[in-house]
């Protein structure tokens, strides 16, 4: 089946430790984003790359990072400097790097501090 | 930033009603307007991309219209059933990139 897959769906951080969230597509999509998601907001832009080896910070960019070495992986780390890291965290990715483009996202994961 | 509001933020009908919600959007330097619904452990999934002023899109009971000049999208469902019960997103983007600017959303509780 094609899609995003992120994993884990659960993830638990201790005081001062970076974790890693993964996100896989296999629709051979060119850009993929990374969005946090708080009660009561919008899906808000971590970071996005339109191409691989190439990333952009998006408007909470702090605290957090990525790397995109190949296609198909776009992993994100939330560092110890992220102070409030209790989110959900939905991966996305598009075929092309337009505003017209629709992003397809996987099923998220929920990150706690322990 | 871009500041995106959806109203109202929740929403609770009987199967069978028709609803809409607005999404407010800055005019200036719109590009695109791209709604969303996601229901509950799922992903959100695409419902409509719109770009041109006046545009108005179908998709079975559901559709979009779009006024660019005065910055508001709407979304009608006609005849909801409780399938639809989901949080619908709308985002908009100022530039042709894939930045997109989320609203907080509507959730639509359909009852039987």
């Amino acid at each position: 089946d094609g899609g995003i897959t992120q994993s884990p769906k659960y993830l638990f951080r201790k005081e001062g430790q970076n974790v890693t969230l993964s996100c896989e597509q296999n629709l051979n999509h060119d850009a993929m984003y990374w969005y946090r998601q708080d009660p009561g907001q919008g899906l808000r832009l971590i970071y996005y790359s339109q191409i691989v080896n190439d990333f952009q910070k998006g408007d909470i960019a702090e605290g957090y990072s990525v790397s995109r070495e190949k296609k198909e992986s776009f992993p994100l780390t939330v560092t110890s400097a992220q102070k409030n890291p209790t989110a959900f965290y939905l991966c996305a990715s598009s075929s092309g790097t337009g505003g017209k483009n629709i992003q397809y996202f996987g099923a998220g994961t929920r990150l706690s501090v322990l | 930033i871009l500041n995106v509001e959806q109203s109202p933020q929740s929403l609770h009908v009987q199967e069978g009603d028709s609803t809409n919600f607005t999404c407010s959007f800055p005019s200036s330097n719109f590009y695109a307007l791209h709604w969303y619904r996601w229901e509950t452990a799922k992903s959100p999934e695409a419902l409509f991309v719109m770009t041109l002023n006046g545009d108005e899109k179908k998709k079975g009971r559901i559709s979009a219209t779009l006024n660019t000049k005065e910055g508001y999208s709407y979304l009608y469902i006609k005849g909801s059933q409780p399938e639809d019960s989901a949080t619908y997103l709308c985002a908009s983007n100022s530039g042709n990139t894939g930045k997109l600017i989320f609203g907080q959303g509507t959730t639509l509780q359909v009852k039987p």
